[in-house]
């Protein structure tokens, strides 16, 4: 059953800790994306990478921090440096780096600030 | 910065009637994708229509594209509750680096 997974599905975190949100993709694509999503509003990209062991700055990348070691894994680390973390948090890949090719959504963490 | 803007933000109609949505944006692109998404949910692809196309049917989803006003649109003709959702459009730019960059959104509310 091919996809995109992200765990957990909601997520507490207390005021200066770091949290780890998982993304993961069995469909062999080659980029995976971060997006940040605010109530009513649209999809801010976070990071992305377009291959394993490098990956760059979105519009949003302050206080957040990636790492794609493996192909099919792409986990988002929220610091306690990113001052308002409450909000909907989509993962993304797609086939091949810099194509245009849609991309699949994993179906969400929510992160709630405590 | 969010490259799409979306009209209306709010769109309410009864079943059986056809919605309409549409997205400005403001440099050149590759491409303009729709996407759905169900409240709670990850975004799911509906649609994808290139620069050199002007019009794409896909189901009862009808997507123009203008690339002289810089606009698209998304028809979604005899509309169905299920059809309830929140619709995004994204563009990739003319320069491509694989980003989507997303407009706010328009929430449709279909009523049975």
């Amino acid at each position: 059953d091919g996809g995109i997974t992200q765990s957990p599905k909601y997520l507490f975190r207390k005021e200066g800790q770091n949290v780890t949100l998982s993304c993961e993709q069995n469909l062999n694509h080659d980029a995976m994306y971060w997006y940040r999503q605010d109530p009513g509003q649209g999809l801010r990209l976070i990071y992305y990478s377009q291959i394993v062991n490098d990956f760059q700055k979105g519009d949003i990348a302050e206080g957040y921090s990636v790492s794609r070691e493996k192909k099919e894994s792409f986990p988002l680390t929220v610091t306690s440096a990113q001052k308002n973390p409450t909000a909907f948090y989509l993962c993304a890949s797609n086939n091949v780096a810099g194509a245009t090719d849609t991309q699949y959504f994993g179906p969400g963490t929510r992160l709630t600030v405590l | 910065s969010q490259q799409g803007e979306e009209d209306p933000q709010a769109l309410s109609i009864q079943e059986g009637e056809n919605a309409t949505m549409n997205c400005s944006y403001k440099t050149s692109i590759n491409n303009l994708q729709w996407y759905r998404q169900n409240s709670g949910r990850g975004l799911v692809h509906l649609i994808l229509i290139r620069s050199n196309e002007r019009e794409k049917h896909s189901g009862r989803l009808r997507v123009t594209l203008d690339t002289s006003k810089k606009s698209s649109s998304l028809l979604i003709t005899a509309s169905r509750a299920a059809d309830t959702a929140s619709y995004f459009c994204a563009t990739v730019f003319a320069s491509n680096t694989g980003k989507l960059i997303f407009g706010q959104g328009t929430t449709l509310q279909v009523k049975p």
